[in-house]
């Protein structure tokens, strides 16, 4: 399995509230994603990395910001949760040459 | 706009009882189709990366195939612990810029295989 980690694994926080999800990986893979999967949409990407400092928006990105200091963090912050923020959060990782991805056990956010 | 259409919704099957599931993609060009295979609770599996039309992957009872509109999952003498949801996605090509590995997901396949 590719060593990745993310943390908190659940979560319940409540409105209003800032939450920050932690990915990291010990595969020293350039590029890391954040995703959010919820029924009826299946996965959809928040943000990305192509390097350390070098990141940008995805799909759903409104109500989130990322951060990557390391090769092996990535930070995904939701500045003040809202209850639409309610999901299943994964990140993944890839090297970049045949662009497949390995994906983290994901994180359960409720927001109340 | 990519689309990534996975049918059916679900599937049950009786164990030994072979079927495909479907993945019809609509890209402007495609550098990889993807299946993952996601269990309950659980992050996404990686299975196969096809590139071309007419290529083939096969892994136990699976094989994945790839024409240029769509994708089968073909799995065959299905057991009980084949039960999953399977993910397809695409990457696209992105003429002029570098898209990143940005994937767009299907919405899945629930597979159920019943002893």
């Amino acid at each position: 399995d590719a060593g990745i980690t993310q943390s908190p694994r659940h979560k319940v926080t409540e409105t209003g509230t800032p939450v920050t999800l932690r990915c990291h990986q010990t595969e020293n893979h350039r590029y890391m994603y954040w995703y959010r999967q919820d029924p009826g949409h299946g996965l959809r990407l928040i943000h990305y990395s192509y390097g350390v400092k070098d990141t940008d928006k995805g799909e759903v990105s409104d109500g989130y910001s990322v951060s990557r200091s390391k090769t092996e963090d990535f930070l995904l912050t939701l500045e003040s949760a809202t209850s639409s923020q309610t999901s299943v959060y994964f990140c993944a990782i890839s090297e970049g040459n045949s662009w497949e991805q390995y994906f983290g056990p994901g994180t359960r956010l409720t927001v109340t | 706009e990519d689309q990534v259409t996975q049918s059916p919704e679900a599937l049950r099957l009786q164990e030994g009882e072979s079927s495909s599931l479907n993945c019809s993609y609509t890209v402007s060009g495609l550098r990889g189709l993807f299946w993952y295979r996601q269990d309950p609770g659980k992050g996404p599996e990686f299975l196969f990366t096809l590139y071309s039309a007419g290529e083939e992957k096969e892994k136990e009872r699976l094989k994945a195939t790839l024409t240029k509109k769509e994708s089968f999952l073909h799995i065959t003498a299905p057991k009980p612990e084949d039960s999953a949801t399977y993910l397809c996605a695409v990457h696209p090509s992105n003429a002029g810029g570098t898209s990143y590995g940005k994937l767009t997901f299907g919405q899945g396949t629930i597979l159920t295989v019943h002893p």
